[in-house]
């Protein structure tokens, strides 16, 4: 199955809208990542969000998790050019014994025009 | 700010050959991870490293690959032969602490290493 599924696959907006991304999954977690990663870039950690959290805040970012949906939504305010990038989110699986993995969905590439 | 390092940035190999790829994690951080993502694809799991041990690989990480961390601060992939389809961008990631709930912290990416095997 799936894990970390994002949408949409490409968002394109200008300087200053909002935009909202989105991501569903199919195991139960522990935690959800968002991360950020310029082209051709490393990937940069935006937030982390707890099972037991519903919603969590960042500067311009907001992320929310619907566990019972499985799913979670990443907003980002007042968007700058410098927001283009594309956005994962990343789960870690919950099961019996340990797990150290990320599972990552394929992104959402955002555009931001001047 | 810490951040964790990887070195070389780019590297070109023959098929075949041997290549080492090197990672400093961030100093505190107990547990280590190498990623990869081939092109215009999903980042994938490679494998998790814990008071130097393998904690969990993916069935990517077959007999072909192995990690060690030789010192205090360096964490190593080595891909013995490389063939065509290792070519990728290699992450590598560290984390702070594992939670009672048995599941990752917040993982911290290098730059990564772009390896191209012709």
């Amino acid at each position: 199955s799936q894990q970390g599924e994002e949408d949409p696959q490409a968002l394109s907006i200008q300087e200053g809208e909002n935009a909202t991304m989105n991501c569903s999954y199919k195991t139960s977690i522990n935690n959800l990542q968002w991360y950020r990663q310029n082209s051709g870039r490393g990937l940069v950690h935006l937030i982390l969000i707890r099972s037991n959290e519903r919603e969590k805040h960042s500067g311009r970012l907001r992320v929310t998790l619907d566990t019972s949906k499985k799913s979670s939504s990443l907003l980002i305010t007042a968007s700058r050019a410098a927001d283009t990038a594309s956005y994962f989110c990343a789960t870690d699986a919950r099961s019996g014994g340990s797990n150290y993995k990320l599972t990552f969905g394929k992104g959402t590439l955002l555009t931001v025009n001047p | 700010e810490p951040e964790v390092t990887q070195t070389p940035s780019h590297q070109v190999t023959q098929m075949g050959q041997e290549v080492i790829l090197r990672c400093v994690p961030i100093s505190n951080h107990l547990y280590f991870y190498w990623y990869r993502q081939i092109l215009g694809q999903k980042v994938e799991f490679l494998v998790s490293f814990y008071n130097n041990e393998i904690s969990e690989k993916s069935e990517i990480f077959d007999d072909q690959f192995s990690v060690e961390r030789p010192d205090g601060s360096n964490f190593t992939l080595k891909i013995r032969s490389t063939k065509l389809e290792d070519s990728a961008m290699y992450f590598c990631a560290s984390s702070e602490f594992h939670s009672g709930w048995a599941s990752v912290g917040t993982q911290y990416f290098g730059p990564g290493t772009r390896l191209l095997v012709l």
